[in-house]
């Protein structure tokens, strides 16, 4: 399997702040990225995709992605409690199959 | 979103028995589905991919005579658990490709099925 690499977490931050979600993969030949949102015992959410280089928002999410560097990140602003949850990131190669990291677990404290 | 349905969520069956979970897109039509398993606190892990028609192409690592993959037509595959052990005891979430027309394809997943093997 293709190598999609995210930190396990879990990320802490205070209600109000900037989460930011990082992610690396192994195959330059990736055509499109995606973070999902997973919570404990469902199955993941489509958050957002990217698939130029640059940046895209999308409310309070922004994906950032860098192929040179082989990296992906989502920043999450104005956190919230009901933002904590698994997040995932996954890439689609060539042909059409999707990878995805082991995911960040995400805590928005109150 | 598009949306996919599985069926059955939760399932308990001795070892030795058969499974059978199955994957429906409600609201379009899916020439390509994927099977993933997924381990507590760990990452969905492809499976198979499920083609309309034709035999579903297996991942490396996967016995394809273990993990039996029909998808008989646009709207539902099925996965198939044969003798299942307690090592297969596993979340098992089906997933969609759904093509806008603009942008790339976006992956809509079912609710997931899981197993136990007792």
């Amino acid at each position: 399997q293709k190598e999609v690499e995210q930190n396990s977490g879990p990320l802490s931050v205070p209600e109000g702040a900037i989460a930011s979600l990082n992610c690396t993969y192994s195959d330059r030949g990736s055509q499109s990225f995606f973070w999902y949102r997973q919570y404990s015992g469902k199955s993941p959410e489509l958050i957002m995709f990217i698939y130029s280089n640059g940046d895209k928002e999308d409310g309070r999410f922004t994906a950032q992605l860098n192929k040179a560097s082989q990296y992906v990140s989502l920043l999450i602003r104005d956190s919230q409690p009901s933002d904590s949850a698994t997040y995932l990131c996954a890439v689609n190669d060539n042909f059409n199959k999707f990878y995805f990291g082991s995911g960040t677990k995400l805590n928005v404290k109150p | 979103g598009a949306v996919v349905s599985q069926h059955p969520s939760r399932v308990i069956c001795k070892s030795g028995t058969s499974v059978k979970i199955e994957c429906r897109s409600l609201d379009f039509q899916a020439t390509t589905m994927f099977w993933y398993r997924q381990f507590p606190k760990k990452s969905l892990m492809l499976m198979a991919t499920s083609n309309e028609g034709s035999k579903a192409t297996y991942e490396q690592g996967v016995e394809k005579d273990k993990f039996l993959i029909n998808h008989a037509s646009l709207t539902l595959s099925t996965l198939t658990v044969t003798s299942a052990h307690p090592e297969d005891s596993s979340f098992y979430i089906c997933s969609a490709s759904w093509d806008r027309g603009e942008g790339p394809g976006e992956l809509f997943f079912g609710e997931g099925s899981r197993l136990t093997v007792l």
